[in-house]
């Protein structure tokens, strides 16, 4: 069955600051995609990016930037010179190919990401 | 250019008393989800629609959890005898098709049992 592990429960950064939030994953298929979704306080999931089990380049979009190792079963994402607006909750999820036509996600239990003026 | 919605936003009940909730997917969008999340977690897989035929449930929907998509447009989600268990945040995905895997999610109807 398929796991999600973010380790980090909670980070505090300084505004600029750079940070990055760790996440594992476990799954026996050989295709899947891995995801981050943002929840900011306000409750609604907003999706970041999509990388399939093919893909390893790394990816970066403007501050953010994602980090896919294989090897070891993770995806981790780093914001760049963080700011205030990016306090919230980050999720990686992970959704299968192998194991029938849902699709769903399966979600870590997220990172709460806190940055200070 | 709307996004998925949700209606309540927010849903106060007391135990015992059914509830239902509704969600509309973006249009053209024809996988429909719906999630439960539990303070201080991620999304659980409840169920999913694809058009309107319920394709698949989680052990986590029990008998008095039932879902509905009738013309494969909005979703209903209703919940039977509430308790205070089932006290969360219901979020509702859509996603393009079968071939699509990412989901795009509407703002969540949060349920309290009293």
């Amino acid at each position: 069955a398929q796991k999600v592990t973010q380790a980090q429960t909670e980070i505090s950064v300084v505004e600029k600051e750079d940070v990055t939030l760790d996440c594992v994953y476990e799954t026996r298929d050989t295709t899947y995609y891995l995801f981050w979704y943002k929840q900011p306080p306000s409750g609604e999931l907003v999706f970041l990016i999509r990388r399939n089990s093919f893909d390893e380049q790394n990816e970066i979009s403007g501050r953010y930037s994602w980090n896919f190792q294989k090897s070891t079963s993770s995806f981790n994402f780093t914001i760049t010179a963080s700011q205030v607006v990016d306090s919230a909750v980050y999720f990686c999820a992970l959704s299968e190919t192998n194991s029938g036509s849902a699709r769903q996600l399966t979600f870590g239990s997220g990172t709460q990401l806190t940055v200070l003026p | 250019d709307t996004g998925v919605s949700q209606d309540p936003r927010h849903k106060i009940t007391k135990r015992g008393q059914n509830v239902t909730f509704r969600c509309d997917p973006i249009s053209e969008h024809n996988r429909l989800y719906w999630y439960r999340q539990t303070l201080g977690q991620g999304p659980e897989f409840l169920t999913y629609f694809q058009n309107e035929a319920q394709l698949e449930k989680s052990r986590l929907l029990s008998d008095r959890f039932s879902a509905e998509r009738p013309k494969g447009s909005f979703s209903t989600l209703e919940i039977q005898r509430t308790e205070q268990g089932d006290s969360a945040m219901y979020l509702c995905a859509s996603s393009l098709d079968y071939l699509t895997y990412e989901q795009y999610f509407g703002p969540g109807t949060r349920l309290t049992v009293t």
